[in-house]
């Protein structure tokens, strides 16, 4: 697609339940990272695929969070037992390296979690 | 650690004036990128501009320019003929790496400077 593309916009989901957000990165895009941006802050990073492989977990805040790849292409962030704190902007970024590896990451509109 | 320190909340400036927003940083690393966000209220975050460790000349892109001064770790964006289209958050971001093979963008993030541009 034209951009990066993330569904859905909001979602509203109560606590204890289980919530998969999907990510659908630029065509040709090997990279792939999620963010998450909590009320009044900047990002903060979770994890980043190359290409169907998590090359880097470090920012998974626990073990309720999981994100997966299967093709390389589109991703999926997985939350489960969901809890009021887990709400915020979610945000997916792709980029693909030039031969310099000079590169900049595309980002989604984000998908706006709320726990109640 | 590496960090990103935005010590402005909050700018106003008006139409077609100059701002500068203001960014610094910390790390130990010799090569590193800085990269300047917008994100409107659509929550898009926008690519602006980009700076290498290694990059001699300040960036520009456009109405957009970073003022890169390495012995002070800071790396302050000018936009210039402020448009009423700029009001938005502006985030600061750091890169492990100036080009890092493969491209790898693991981003540190500041707090952000929300920008109002009054007519």
């Amino acid at each position: 697609g034209a951009g990066v593309s993330q569904t859905p916009s909001n979602k509203v989901t109560e606590k204890g339940k289980y919530v998969e957000l999907r990510c659908d990165p630029i065509s040709g895009h090997t990279a792939l990272y999620w963010y998450r941006q909590s009320l009044g802050q900047g990002p903060e990073f979770l994890i980043y695929f190359q290409g169907t492989g998590a090359a880097d977990d470090s920012g998974l805040p626990n073990d309720r969070f999981f994100a997966v790849r299967p093709e390389g292409s589109v991703s999926t962030l997985k939350i489960q037992r969901t809890e009021r704190g887990d709400s915020a902007v979610y945000l997916c970024a792709s980029s693909s390296p030039t031969s310099t590896g000079d590169t900049e990451a595309f980002f989604g509109q984000g998908t706006r979690l709320t726990v109640v | 650690a590496q960090k990103i320190t935005q010590t402005q909340p909050g700018m106003f400036v008006q139409e077609k004036e100059a701002v500068t927003l203001d960014c610094t940083y910390d790390t130990s690393d010799q090569s590193y990128g800085l990269f300047w966000y917008k994100q409107p209220s659509s929550g898009e975050m926008i690519f602006l501009i980009y700076q290498g460790s290694y990059d001699e000349q300040n960036a520009t892109e456009g109405r957009y320019s970073l003022n890169f001064q390495k012995a002070r770790k800071s790396a302050n964006l000018v936009i210039s003929a402020s448009q009423l289209g700029d009001s938005a958050m502006y985030f600061c971001a750091m890169r492990e790496g100036d080009r890092p093979a493969g491209g790898y963008n693991k981003l540190i993030f500041g707090a952000g400077t929300r920008l109002a541009v009054h007519p």
